[in-house]
């Protein structure tokens, strides 16, 4: 079974500083994808990124950036240039491609509690 | 358009006692899927509907869990007999498609204690 590993239960980061949140994860598979969801106070998940297991290229999004290792199982999340509206927590998600296509069967991470310091 | 919605937003009970959450996906969205965080764990996936047929219940964690949807509009997640363990965020979420160019929305959560 797939596993999804967040070694660091918090994280703090200042204002306008880069920080890095790290995910590791186990499968068999060669072809899944990954995301990065953020979980604001408010308590809605958003989608911040996503990556196909398929492209060698890391995904970014705007101030957001992957560093996709596929053989090291290892997909961590930049944030560059910290604002205060990025204080949240940040889970990493894994999902097979052989789940039909649908993208709900999602295994996560316990979760990264990320503070920005003003 | 309105998001997923679910409601309560946060639910207090005594063990032993039932509770229904309830969410409402985005219209239009066949797909809806229930989720769950117990404190300090990972999110879980609970079960998967595609329109009202439960596509996956294979996260559902025991008989006490009771998930429909009729009709293929909103859902209700009932828990009864409420166990201590059963504390946590439940989330649900909806996609249009099953494809990976239908994003999943996930609403605000339902916090249930069990007391």
């Amino acid at each position: 079974a797939q596993t999804v590993t967040q070694s660091q239960p918090e994280m703090s980061v200042q204002e306008a500083e880069t920080v890095t949140l790290s995910c590791t994860y186990d499968t068999s598979e060669s072809d899944y994808y990954l995301f990065w969801y953020k979980q604001p106070p408010s308590r809605q998940m958003i989608l911040v990124i996503r990556q196909e297991a398929y492209k060698q290229q890391n995904a970014t999004e705007n101030r957001f950036s992957v560093n996709f290792q596929k053989a090291a199982k290892s997909f961590s999340l930049k944030i560059s240039d910290s604002q205060l509206g990025d204080a949240a927590m940040y889970f990493c998600a894994y999902r097979s491609e052989n789940y039909g296509g649908s993208q709900g069967n999602l295994i996560f991470g316990k979760g990264t509690k990320l503070s920005v310091k003003p | 358009e309105a998001g997923v919605t679910q409601f309560p937003s946060h639910s207090v009970i005594e063990k032993g006692q039932t509770v229904t959450l309830r969410c409402d996906p985005i219209s239009g969205h066949d797909n809806l899927y229930w989720y769950r965080r117990v404190m300090g764990k990972e999110i879980k996936f609970l079960l998967h509907f595609v329109k009202e047929s439960k596509q996956d219940e294979s996260g559902m964690p025991n008989n006490r869990f009771l998930a429909e949807r009729t009709g293929g509009t909103y859902s209700t997640l009932k828990v009864q007999p409420a166990e201590l363990e059963d504390s946590g965020v439940y989330f649900c979420a909806s996609s249009r498609w099953q494809g990976d160019n239908s994003p999943l929305h996930f609403g605000n959560g339902t916090r249930l204690t069990v007391t």
